[in-house]
């Protein structure tokens, strides 16, 4: 198993670029998650999914958008980028009946 | 939603030294509680987690405790070594809401 699988590793964009940010899971892992990781302020909840073609908010999912069209992706995109979205972004996932998540490697977002 | 707070910011220790790190949580409801290490440019790992019936947990050099009455629990790291040095996340869940809340982080700094 690859595990969880994050690109690109890094990225620069300009004010107003849309971009997505992939996440990839070969465990059939029915939840997944998206973070953003900022500094002195931990990992805050973006959006989760329950499974295909279910997907929720959590804490800070303004600007973000996310689909799940199968159990193996779950992409997040950006839509409009702003400065405020530089950030390190981590997907995470899942087993079925267990609390523990297991997080990919994390994308570095730079917003100019 | 939950609210989980963690301190120190850093943290210095000698090596062969303890080092504690320390969380509070607002939800009662919150039952898992699990500790996850960051090393530089990866995703979080767990290392250790525990659930609110249990006080008390250890593996190895690591340990944690909980006391749900003060809703705080903590983490214990004996005889650190230079490679415990790393960011160390807590985080709190509350059951069937698909939620993990974390705290801002504690950087660890292990001197040989």
């Amino acid at each position: 198993n690859a595990g969880v699988t994050q690109t690109p590793k890094f990225q620069v964009l300009k004010t107003g670029q849309s971009m997505t940010l992939q996440c990839a899971q070969d465990m059939n892992h029915e939840y997944m998650s998206w973070y953003r990781q900022d500094p002195g302020m931990g990992l805050r909840l973006i959006h989760y999914s329950v499974g295909a073609g279910i997907t929720d908010q959590g804490e800070v999912p303004n600007g973000y958008n996310v689909s799940r069209s199968t159990t193996e992706d779950f992409p997040l995109r950006l839509l409009s980028a702003a400065p405020s979205q530089t950030s390190v972004y981590f997907c995470a996932s899942l087993p079925p009946g267990a609390d523990t998540q297991y997080f990919g490697p994390g994308t570095r977002l730079t917003v100019l | 939603g939950e609210n989980v707070e963690q301190h120190p910011s850093t943290l210095s220790v000698q090596e062969g030294d303890s080092a504690v790190i320390k969380c509070t949580y607002s939800d009662s409801a919150s039952n898992y509680f699990p500790w996850y290490k960051q090393e530089l440019g990866k995703g979080p790992q767990l290392i250790i987690d525990i659930r609110s019936n249990v006080g008390e947990k250890k593996d190895q050099r690591i340990a944690v405790t909980l006391n749900k009455t003060a809703k705080h629990f903590s983490l214990h790291i004996t005889e650190t070594q230079p490679e415990d040095s790393a960011v160390y996340f807590c985080a709190a869940s509350i059951p069937n809401f698909n939620k993990f809340y974390f705290g801002s982080g504690t950087k660890l700094n292990v001197k040989p």
